[in-house]
């Protein structure tokens, strides 16, 4: 299994601010992923993240909104930039468990924002 | 895209009661896959599934991949209130990494002491 720390947890916003969420994995992942889930709603990939080159995104999602950055294989951030209440949402970070097991994904606990 | 259509949307019963959520497909899916997300947590994996017809258990939870890999169903047996939570079932096609698993809406379980 991999443990996966997320920062914040939480965190309420102004319109029109951009936030930074940190992802921590404890062990090497060659891909990171990035979820929203929205207010009572199911997962939604925004894109993956791969150490060394840029992240690849969704339909819908662009790398202006939502910048990643992968430093090495065990963090990555997202950034939810000028943020408005449409952006309200818990952001899930996720890693593929190791080889062997694959498909089965292991997430971070969530960081939810609520954008004023 | 792909959907997957996950019924119920919610269920309210009682302690003890067993409980059946399924989901299906129009698609099929070679990968077939189950999480809990408990409030203010991130979905945590209950059972995977990875053969057409394959039935596997985790204590009181039994989850099937559908023959037709369209379609697979979790049982919950003798529910307790610790079983409170979002379930999502999740499909995932050959050849496409982990994290492009299509999600369904998920079932929201209330269990009653």
């Amino acid at each position: 299994s991999a443990v996966i720390s997320q920062k914040p947890s939480r965190d309420i916003c102004q319109r029109g601010t951009s936030l930074t969420i940190q992802c921590q994995v404890d062990s090497q992942v060659t891909m990171m992923f990035w979820y929203r889930q929205q207010p009572g709603q199911s997962l939604t990939l925004i894109a993956t993240a791969n150490q060394g080159s840029e992240a690849t995104y969704e339909s819908g999602f662009v790398i202006d909104k939502f910048p990643i950055s992968r430093p090495n294989l065990t963090f990555s951030t997202l950034t939810v930039s000028n943020m408005s209440p449409e952006d309200s949402s818990i952001y899930l970070c996720s890693v593929e468990a190791a080889s062997g097991r694959t498909g089965e994904l292991f997430f971070g606990e969530g960081s939810r924002l609520t954008v004023l | 895209g792909q959907q997957l259509n996950q019924s119920p949307q919610s269920m309210f019963i009682q302690e003890g009661e067993d409980v059946s959520m399924n989901c299906t497909s129009s698609s099929i899916f070679n990968t077939w896959l189950w999480y809990k997300q408990d409030p203010g947590e991130g979905p945590v994996l209950l059972i995977a599934l990875y053969k057409a017809g394959e039935l596997t258990s985790n204590g009181r939870l039994t989850a099937q991949f559908g023959i037709t890999r369209k379609d697979s169903f979790l049982n919950i047996s003798a529910s307790i209130p610790s079983d409170v939570g979002i379930y999502f079932c999740a499909g995932r096609r050959i050849n496409t990494n982990a994290g492009k698993s299509t999600f369904g809406d998920g079932t929201t379980l209330t269990v009653k002491p």
